[in-house]
């Protein structure tokens, strides 16, 4: 059973960088034909894609992010990571990590169960 | 680029059957079959529930189905049950950024 969880700070300063992990368990991240990714939920919206990863480094982003996004793979711990800087109140959110697989068919088919994140001084 | 557009709330009684639209454009939900919807309970993590416009991911009910018509997807339920009481979110990728979007989601109160 694929399984993934979120972990991090539940409060960052405005303008530092918010840094979450994902740790992966009952799959290997490393495994071919899968991204690994981030979604955000911001209070009172819809969600948000942030970005996803394959570990070959290939990467995907909301252009909305991307300047601002780093996603990154650790295979030998076999968990992911999010940084994204210079994080504003409008960076309040839950943040989820999840698995889409490669193919052309974007869709992700395991979620964890989210984070929640708030920037505040 | 905007959103997809779905209703924010619907209800309906037991057995009964809903349907949730999302709205979307020529760039992402009327180009591409490859909408996708997610079942949320609060506190819990999202569960896909339609992948590519109508596809039910194994051990998903057969009370649930999806189809599009032009720019607009849509999530039926059928044989509401207590247990569909949730919030329900669609997705489709957008040739508009080469990523997805997501809908802002749509309440489901089973009376």
């Amino acid at each position: 059973q694929v399984q993934l969880q979120e972990s991090g700070p539940g409060l960052v300063r405005p303008s530092e960088t918010l840094s979450l992990t994902c740790g992966v368990s009952g799959f290997s991240i490393s495994t071919d034909y899968y991204y690994w990714g981030w979604i955000r939920q911001s209070p009172g919206k819809g969600l948000e894609g942030i970005g996803i990863m394959y570990h070959n480094g290939r990467a995907y982003y909301n252009p909305s992010l991307k300047s601002r996004v780093t996603i990154s793979l650790d295979t030998s711990k076999n968990q992911f990571s999010l940084n994204l800087k210079s994080v504003t109140a409008a960076d309040t959110a839950v943040y989820y990590c999840a698995r889409l697989p490669d193919g052309g068919v974007w869709f992700f088919d395991y979620w964890g169960q989210g984070t929640r994140v708030t920037v505040s001084s | 680029q905007s959103a997809l557009t779905q209703p924010a709330s619907v209800s309906g009684s037991p057995g009964q059957s809903i349907t949730i639209s999302c709205n979307g454009s020529s760039s992402d939900v009327g180009i591409y079959n490859l909408v996708s919807w997610y079942q949320h309970h609060p506190g819990k993590a999202p569960k896909l529930i339609i992948s590519e416009g109508s596809k039910r991911p194994s051990g998903v009910s057969d009370r649930f189905s999806g189809s599009k018509s032009g720019n607009t997807a849509s999530l039926t339920i059928s044989g509401l049950q207590a247990e569909d009481e949730a919030d329900y979110y669609c997705c489709s990728y957008t040739s508009s950024n080469t990523f997805v979007l997501f809908g802002g989601g749509t309440t489901l109160t089973v009376l």
